[in-house]
């Protein structure tokens, strides 16, 4: 593979439903990165794992959102009952850490809109 | 954390002139940063990096410049192209291998190239 692929790219849900997202870093990509991006801005960080370890969190991950990466490899992020202000962009980002380069790579994104 | 408006600043410039997109990072124990490029409904793209032991870096077309006195960043494009039509983020991280590795985002600009 040649790039950060995300699933699915578009998602209209009803509130209060749940979705989930899911993101396929590149290929032994050890860090995987999940933003959030609205209209006008710029992306804003959520969550990082390193493998399969979830190191940091952002506070704007409420106890609604949950992200896991049980194998060090994909990742899912999951918004349970969700409202309209969860409509955005949902980047997900891969790196590695080995070698001198530490770019993040970002996929294509999931655009969810709550209505 | 911090109010933003919804306005992007923009350049517009002429196709074939060079284009200076400038960035005011916040935080002094950032050493690290990226250029990101994104075109509507897709995710950021990486154009460069610079790290804090160094003041400019040159890629194909692009230089970024890094002042770190005074906080600031600089993409400069040669002979910008319409397909450099796009919104421009700065990214700077805190750290390097050290407390985090989330990126913080700027605000944008948008770079039009009139024909």
């Amino acid at each position: 593979d040649t790039g950060v692929s995300q699933d699915p790219r578009h998602k209209i849900t009803k509130r209060g439903q749940n979705v989930t997202f899911r993101c396929d870093p590149i290929s032994e990509h050890n860090r995987l990165y999940w933003y959030r991006q609205t209209l006008g801005q710029g992306p804003e960080f959520l969550t990082y794992f390193q493998n399969e370890a979830q190191l940091e969190k952002s506070r704007l991950l409420s106890d609604r959102f949950s992200a896991e990466r049980p194998k060090g490899s994909f990742s899912t992020l999951e918004i349970q009952r969700t409202e309209q202000g969860d409509s955005a962009m949902y980047l997900c980002a891969s790196s590695d850490r080995q070698g001198a380069n530490t770019e993040a790579f970002f996929g294509q994104g999931t655009r969810l809109t709550v209505v | 954390g911090e109010s933003v408006g919804l306005h992007l600043p923009t350049l517009s410039v002429q196709e074939g002139d060079n284009s200076i997109i400038n960035c005011a990072y916040s935080n002094s124990a950032s050493d690290y940063f990226i250029w990101y490029k994104q075109e509507s409904g897709k995710g950021p793209q990486f154009i460069i990096d610079i790290r804090s032991n160094m003041d400019k870096r040159q890629g194909q077309r692009v230089t970024v410049l890094l002042n770190k006195t005074v906080k600031h960043l600089s993409l400069q494009i040669a002979a910008t192209q319409p397909g450099d039509s796009a919104v421009y983020f700065c990214a700077e991280k805190a750290g390097y291998g050290g407390a985090t590795n989330k990126l913080i985002f700027g605000t944008g600009t948008l770079l039009a190239v009139q024909p």
